[in-house]
């Protein structure tokens, strides 16, 4: 099986900076995801992490260190939109087929 | 191209009936997903196809729940007889194929709102 742990919910300022992070426990791992879903909408993907390190995109960025089993996603100079729920996942690879499972999400409040 | 279709997006039914909830996955991709969504339990994998061909249905509750894919662009989830702990957003997801380009991302529907009463 496989677990993923992370808050349930953060809250932050306008401008400011945040840090979800995301604990797992899965074997046949293969990659930690993250994705963002706004309230009524379907979850989009925000950014994958196959190997140790940062991965930045624009404001975003996402984190994995494999041996410690822990990823975090950092956005910068946050933004009112920026309100929403944030989910990591982890790919698990079995008999070369893809299986993606998700945390129970956090819920970012950006407040003004 | 128009992204992965649900429908319907939403549906309100009594206890007992029959709910089929359809999907169009995006042309090309290999894997298909069924997810369900709960406040209580997040977000579950129900099942997921690769070429068609169911993979892995561990994750479907109970006998009620089944899913096909008949062909590349369509695939159903049925639940018969529904129930109101059924009640839930299931989204349908689909994912190119490992080591193509974008073959870690999982591109969902907009999700089905389902309403058991």
């Amino acid at each position: 099986g496989q677990s993923l742990e992370q808050p349930s919910e953060v809250t932050a300022v306008e401008g400011a900076i945040v840090q979800i992070n995301c604990t797992y426990q899965t074997s046949g791992f293969y990659g930690l995801s993250w994705y963002q879903q706004h309230d009524g909408g379907a979850p989009t993907f925000l950014s994958y992490n196959a190997l140790d390190g940062l991965e930045e995109t624009g404001r975003f960025s996402s984190f994995l260190s494999r041996s410690d089993s822990y990823g975090y996603l950092l956005l910068q100079e946050l933004q009112m939109k920026d309100s929403a729920s944030y989910f990591c996942a982890v790919r698990r690879g079995e008999n070369n087929f893809n299986k993606f499972y998700f945390g129970s999400g956090t819920k970012l409040n950006v407040k003004p | 191209d128009a992204g992965v279709i649900q429908s319907p997006r939403h549906e309100v039914t009594e206890m007992g009936q029959e709910v089929t909830l359809r999907c169009k996955p995006i042309s090309g991709h290999d894997y298909l997903f069924w997810y369900r969504q709960t406040m209580m339990r997040g977000l579950e994998l129900l099942i997921y196809f690769n070429n068609n061909v169911p993979i892995d249905d561990s994750g479907m509750p109970e006998d009620r729940f089944s899913a096909k894919m008949p062909n590349a662009s369509f695939s159903t989830l049925k639940i018969q007889p529904s129930e109101p702990r059924d009640s839930a957003v299931y989204f349908c997801a689909s994912s190119p194929k490992t080591g193509q380009g974008d073959g870690n991302t999982i591109y969902f529907g907009e999700g089905s709102w389902l309403t058991v009463v």
